[in-house]
């Protein structure tokens, strides 16, 4: 089964930049569009970035997506990090075999 | 406004049954890629299920066979019937639209939460 691996935690200081990965276990990240997804405590998730590198709308531009084809990953850098940055943020994609596939999510800690 | 609201989730006993509804406005569900997508506490999130436009409907392997989505055009609204529940299966479960080509979920509902326990 297709995975998608992300750090568990990651912190930085406010003001600097940080960046979470997230890997596929087999085959390429490339082949179909990646997603993050932004959760606070309580909340339904929220998009930060669509199809590997779109931003929504109100999204602010400190958050940016890419993919590394060499490294079968991708990554979510937010910067200018603010104290309202702390929440949990999922990478996600499409598997054709399992569907909607979710990373296991990443606790960003902005201290 | 593009809105979804869940509804349905409660405490059911393990082997109960339970039918959850998600309300869509703003945009037509049976124009779109509709799914589920579940949370357990203290978890991250699990893809559940998915029907496409056309009527074909996807499965987690974890509740194939025990889970049905399905919509009523009329009513413009998405179900989950849940059967066969395990404590497993406790979580909160949103609806999200999805996109076709890119599987972007967008919007999500506030979520439902479902309790198993006996």
């Amino acid at each position: 089964n297709f995975m998608l691996t992300q750090p568990h935690s990651v912190s930085e200081s406010p003001g600097k930049t940080v960046t979470i990965s997230c890997t596929g276990s087999s085959g390429s990240i490339a082949s179909n569009y990646v997603q993050w997804y932004q959760q606070r405590p309580g909340s339904a998730p929220t998009t930060v970035i669509y199809e590997d590198n779109q931003r929504p709308s109100g999204v602010p531009d400190r958050f940016s997506g890419s993919i590394d084809s060499s490294s079968n990953s991708a990554s979510l850098t937010i910067s200018g990090l603010k104290t309202e940055d702390e929440a949990d943020y999922y990478c996600q994609s499409y598997d054709s075999s399992n569907g909607g596939v979710f990373g296991g999510g990443t606790k960003l800690t902005v201290l | 406004e593009v809105q979804l609201v869940e509804s349905g989730g409660g405490l059911v006993q393990p082997g109960g049954s339970l039918r959850l509804s998600c309300a869509a406005s703003g945009f037509t569900v049976s124009s779109n890629y509709m799914s589920w997508v579940r949370q357990a506490p203290g978890k991250g999130l699990e893809w559940v299920s998915v029907i496409y436009s056309g009527g074909s409907t996807y499965y987690a392997d974890s509740v194939k066979g025990r889970f049905t989505i399905s919509r009523d055009n009329s009513k413009n609204t998405l179900y989950l019937q849940m059967n066969s529940l395990r404590a497993e299966d406790t979580a909160v479960y949103y609806c999200a639209r999805a996109h076709s080509i890119s599987w972007w979920f967008d919007p999500w509902g506030q979520g439902t939460l479902v309790t198993v326990s006996s």
